[in-house]
């Protein structure tokens, strides 16, 4: 059975750093891009960052550009996400989400639970 | 980046009836080498996560029920339910990924009357 589970969130002041991760099973992880959405509190789905199989290749949303980075270990099968210079408008829920094809254009075919960030003072 | 939108905004419907989901994107996604059009569907109910229910436009994926089907291309696209279920009240939400960054139209409510 694939399972994602993300784990890091919290409360953090504006400013402030976090590190998010996504352990998965259930699935060869070194195969899959993996991507992390986000969903801020009665909001919509907005993509954040995706990294491919090998870890070669990264994207980010402008609105994270800089401040966040995606990374993986496949080692442990766990994705990251290192939040810095974070903003009260970075509050919401973080997915993981697995790439469903081995390509850069690609559904989402099984998501994590979510962690929720807090960025306040 | 691709804009998606959706109509109606919400929308309630009695139990047995024909619900349609509308999707716009701002700019084609059918991707003419592959003759397939880069949209997907996800359900997403309260205090879940989402969760993939149809790919490539029309795709349904595996164990969702059939009675979930999808249609349209290159800008236009629907999300049919041809007979509600009390289970799927929940936000569908239509996105593109023909292009990065991908991109999630803003969500339709289906609600029961």
């Amino acid at each position: 059975e694939v399972q994602l589970v993300e784990s890091g969130g919290g409360l953090v002041q504006p400013g402030g750093s976090l590190r998010l991760s996504c352990a998965v099973s259930g699935f060869t992880f070194n195969y899959y891009w993996m991507h992390w959405v986000r969903q801020a509190p009665g909001k919509g789905l907005v993509w954040v960052s995706r990294i491919n199989s090998d870890g070669t290749s990264t994207s980010y949303a402008d609105s994270v550009k800089g401040r966040f980075t995606i990374s993986r270990d496949d080692a442990k099968n766990t994705l990251y996400l290192q939040m810095n210079s974070l903003r009260a408008d970075d509050t919401a829920v973080y997915y993981c989400a697995r790439g469903a094809t081995g390509y850069s254009s690609s559904w989402h075919d099984n998501w994590g639970q979510g962690t929720l960030v807090t960025v306040s003072s | 980046d691709i804009v998606m939108t959706q109509s109606p905004d919400s929308l309630a419907v009695s139990l047995g009836e024909r619900t349609t989901i509308n999707c716009k994107s701002s700019q084609s996604v059918l991707y003419s080498s592959t003759n397939k059009d880069y949209l997907a569907w996800y359900q997403q109910k309260p205090g879940q996560p989402p969760k993939l229910l149809i790919y490539w436009a029309s795709t349904r994926e595996s164990g969702v029920p059939d009675r979930f089907s999808g249609s349209g291309s290159g800008t236009d696209f629907t999300l049919t339910i041809s007979s509600l279920q009390a289970e799927d009240v929940a936000v569908y939400y239509c996105q593109q990924y023909y292009s990065t960054p991908p991109t999630f139209g803003p969500g339709t409510k289906v609600d029961i009357k």
